[in-house]
């Protein structure tokens, strides 16, 4: 079953580094979005990105964030300048047409020192 | 106040139980997923419902769109159930808010 793969599976990075997480969605997947999930908390809604443009964010996806589709395969978050409150569970899911379910990668685990 | 809440947060219960696990929320919705996460961190989609019931081996979700609830059960409970399950409802087209989660486990 083709499946939603990210990289690196954990990121150790120092605060104001710049970050950039990776994530391939299943390939015929029109949807993508990204989430984030801080230890022992629920996850969050950060970002929707269609037809290669965001087309949600949430209040907590600020200047700090951005995505691209850089070569129609990859879907990247950035991070710019790394504070210690995003060290977090970065997934990336994407969904196909006709509300099909989501699939969600494996997640990111970024920590930031 | 959250958006969703998921009842209870812990769920403990012996293997062959019929397992409940609630969800509420307050918000328009256009959709409601059930998401299973496992102790490595793995988020899995379990079943999106807009009505109804939908049925999936042992798993069952419904959803009563006028009261804003949801369920998800379990029957014939295994040890293999043991995760944590996620309730989360997609408002408008593409923003997921998600609940707490509920943590199940199922002792043999």
């Amino acid at each position: 079953e083709p499946e939603v793969t990210q990289t690196p599976s954990h990121q150790v990075t120092q605060m104001g580094q710049e970050v950039i997480l990776r994530c391939v969605p299943i390939s015929n997947h029109l949807y993508f979005y990204w989430y984030r999930q801080i230890l022992g908390q629920k996850v969050e809604f950060l970002v929707s990105f269609y037809n290669n443009e965001i087309s949600e964010k949430s209040e907590i996806f600020d200047d700090q964030f951005s995505v691209e589709r850089p070569d129609g395969s990859n879907f990247t978050l950035k991070i710019r300048s790394t504070k210690l409150e995003d060290s977090a569970m970065y997934f990336c899911a994407s969904i196909g047409p006709y509300n099909s379910p989501l699939h969600f990668g494996n997640g990111t685990r970024l920590t930031v020192t | 106040k959250n958006e969703v809440e998921q009842s209870p947060q812990n769920l403990t219960a012996q293997e062959g139980e019929f397992i409940t696990i609630n969800c509420s929320y307050s918000v328009g919705i256009s959709a409601l997923h059930w998401l299973q996460q496992h102790p490595g961190g793995g988020i899995v989609s379990l079943f999106m419902l807009s009505s109804g019931k939908k049925k999936h081996g042992r798993l069952i979700a419904t959803i009563n769109i006028q009261e804003k609830h949801s369920s998800l059960h379990i029957t014939a409970s295994h040890p293999r159930d043991s995760a944590v399950y996620i309730c989360a409802v997609l408002r408008g087209a593409q923003k997921l808010v998600f609940g707490q989660g509920t943590r199940l486990t199922i002792n043999p």
